[in-house]
């Protein structure tokens, strides 16, 4: 069974930093690219960042690029997020998700919270 | 980045209605969508990729269409469980952005 669990979420002050990560199991974890989606309460999805299955290429939304770094450690298979300089439109629940050519599987999400 | 579009934000239907949403990219994405289903509190759920595959085990009362820049979701007959938010997303290219929803709630 694919399993994605996300932890590192809580309550940051702006211009703070925090690292997401996402366990991956039941899937060969290299074989897949994956991915960052947030959520704002009540708000829609927002795609954040992505990478290749051997890391090898990365992708930021224009909103966390230059402060947002996306990574993997395929012998952990484990996914990263790196956040820094975290501002109040950063809160939100952040998901991982699978998927090369679509997001087929998703975590259940871990909610960052920035605020002083 | 290729914006997304979704139509409507909102829709009040009753049980065994037929609904219609619509999804429109700024830029050609060939086949390139994807449908999900989002519940209060709960991940995203793939419904479709590739504009018109269906998921394993989604009900065949979901349905998707188009190429290029127009798509379309649609429920043949909305029952209970229908009821909920639906984005569609472009993986043409990256970032892979969505839509932003479209609230099928009770009439």
């Amino acid at each position: 069974e694919v399993q994605l669990v996300e932890s590192g979420g809580g309550l940051v002050q702006p211009g703070g930093s925090l690292r997401l990560s996402c366990a991956a199991s039941g899937f060969t974890f290299s074989n897949y690219a994956m991915h960052w989606v947030r959520q704002a309460p009540g708000k829609g999805l927002e795609y954040v960042s992505g990478i290749v299955s051997n890391g090898g290429s990365t992708y930021y939304a224009n909103s966390v690029k230059g402060r947002f770094t996306i990574s993997r450690d395929n012998s952990k298979n484990t996914l990263y997020l790196q956040m820094g300089s975290l501002r109040v439109e950063d809160m939100a629940v952040y998901y991982c998700a699978r998927g090369n050519t679509a997001l087929g599987y998703w975590g259940q999400g871990t909610l960052v919270t920035v605020s002083s | 980045d290729i914006q997304m579009t979704q139509s409507p934000s909102s829709v009040s239907a009753s049980v065994g209605d037929r609904v219609t949403i619509t999804c429109r990219a700024s830029l050609g994405i060939s086949s390139w969508l994807a449908w999900f289903q989002q519940k209060p509190g709960k991940a995203p759920k793939l419904l479709i990729s590739a504009a018109s595959s269906l998921q394993s085990g989604v009900p065949s009362r979901f349905s998707g269409s188009g190429s290029g820049t127009d798509f379309t979701l649609t429920i043949s007959s909305l029952q209970p469980e229908d009821f909920a938010t639906y984005y569609c997303q472009q993986t043409n290219s990256f970032p892979w952005t969505f839509g932003q929803g479209t609230k099928v709630e009770i009439k």
